[in-house]
């Protein structure tokens, strides 16, 4: 099983491009997150959807958008990177919500905006 | 607000060695706890659970209690591997989809 694929790998963008980050699914999973990972910060979620078809704020929204297309697939965009945007993003997903069920996460997406 | 505080890394060990990371947490109301674990070059992955005071969770000789006297749920283990190396992250679940995580704590064991 795949599980949680997202992609790209690695991305650099220049202050002011856009981009899409794509994250699809397969274990029919309701609920899917976006987090951004930091240095010395943990996980910060940017965006999740419980279920299909909605989409709500986390901690750091600010300079993003989401997109929950169908069930399998819940993907981010940058719309006019900033340097403070550099960061490893993680795509996840649970059957159910995540104080319940086990958060299972993509291999990241390592992007760096200059 | 919630937050979570793990011991700063990296912890470094030899082979066979007991483990201890500590995590403490604030919360207003009655969390979930969570220990995750992060490979190198891979997204984290749930090592164990808990979900109300004097709970153990319990994986892969990993064990940590939810205390609610101290506020803990310390990582432990009896004897590390090498391939224990990895970032292991503590989490709260107060609220059904915002989990609040700490910064992650790098152990590194030495064969």
């Amino acid at each position: 099983n795949a599980g949680v694929t997202q992609t790209p790998k690695f991305q650099v963008l220049k202050t002011g491009q856009s981009m899409t980050l794509q994250c699809a699914q397969d274990m029919n999973h309701n609920s899917m997150y976006w987090y951004r990972q930091d240095p010395g910060m943990g996980l910060r979620l940017i965006y999740y959807s419980a279920s299909e078809g909605t989409t709500d704020k986390g901690e750091v929204p600010n300079g993003y958008n989401v997109s929950r297309l169908n069930k399998r697939e819940f993907s981010l965009r940058l719309e006019s990177a900033a340097p403070s945007q550099t960061s490893v993003y993680f795509c996840a997903s649970s059957e159910n919500p995540g104080r319940v069920s086990p958060l299972h996460f993509g291999n990241g997406t390592r992007l760096t905006v200059t | 607000g919630d937050s979570v505080t793990q011991m700063e890394g990296p912890v470094t060990l030899s082979e066979e060695a007991f483990l201890t990371i500590n995590c403490t947490y604030t919360a207003t109301g009655y969390p979930s706890l969570f220990w995750y674990v992060q490979y190198p070059g891979e997204g984290l992955q749930l090592l164990l659970k808990a979900t109300k005071a004097d709970d153990k969770g319990s994986n892969k000789g990993f064990e940590a209690t939810y205390r609610k006297e101290t506020t803990s749920f310390h990582l432990e283990k009896g004897s590390v591997q090498v391939s224990d190396s990895a970032v292991y992250f503590c989490a709260l679940g107060d609220s059904n989809y915002q989990l609040i995580w700490g910064a992650g704590t790098k152990l590194i064991i030495k064969p």
